[in-house]
């Protein structure tokens, strides 16, 4: 079964560039999308982007501009870089293979990485 | 973009059913799928699709949608499956894909 495991950084000053990456254990990468989700303190979860094998990316409109999702077929690896971190961007950050169903209505997030805490401070 | 609306506590007596809802526009395009959440932990995925389970989750979890309302519906609830839950669904309401969560329910088990 594919399983994930993820890491980077965990703590930043204010305007730096998150990083972090996810590797992909027992599958392949093609056919899915691998997206990074991120959970703020005493909060809920919001979906940031996602890569397909190709290299073809969707992001969160509201974080677009900050966003960079690449991936390394050679490695089974995806990363995150999240530039001009705030005190906002402080939340444990996951990866997640994003699947889709027979009909493109039905999708589900399956595995998740262990998270990553990252903690945006001066 | 759209919203998925949840109510944030549910209580629920041991071996009782509960039903947990999510509503939001974007679930009259998309199934959503439901995340479990234990402290600590990784969200989980119990319910997707119609309604699917993954392999490991009981069959006394089970899904249901009727327009932009959908339910996660717990029956016999363990004393294990106090956790946050979470729904979440594609939203193509914008300009570009987008996912939405829910904001969460916590699922307490008297």
């Amino acid at each position: 079964q594919v399983q994930l495991q993820q890491w980077g950084a965990g703590l930043l000053n204010p305007s730096e560039t998150l990083s972090l990456t996810c590797a992909v254990y027992g599958g392949s990468l093609s056919g899915h999308y691998w997206s990074w989700i991120r959970q703020s303190p005493g909060k809920g979860l919001e979906w940031i982007g996602e890569i397909d094998h190709t290299g073809s990316t969707n992001y969160k409109p509201s974080l677009k501009s900050r966003v960079t999702i690449s991936i390394d077929t050679s490695k089974s690896q995806f990363s995150l870089k999240l530039s001009s971190v705030t005190a906002a961007d402080t939340a444990v950050y996951y990866c997640a293979r994003h699947c889709t169903g027979f009909h493109d209505n039905v999708r589900w997030f399956d595995p998740w990485g262990q998270g990553t805490r990252v903690t945006v401070s001066s | 973009s759209s919203k998925l609306t949840q109510d944030p506590v549910v209580s629920v007596a041991l071996g009782q059913t509960v039903r947990i809802i999510c509503q939001g526009d974007s679930l009259r395009s998309y199934y959503p799928s439901w995340y479990r959440q234990k402290p600590g932990q990784a969200p989980s995925l119990v319910i997707y699709g119609q309604n699917n389970r993954p392999s490991g989750i009981p069959d006394r979890f089970s899904g249901s949608i009727i327009g932009n309302t959908a339910s996660l519906t717990i029956s016999g609830t363990q004393a294990e499956d106090e956790a946050d839950y979470y729904c979440a669904s594609r939203d193509n309401s914008g300009d570009l894909p987008d996912v939405v969560f829910g904001g969460g329910t916590k699922l307490t088990v008297l």
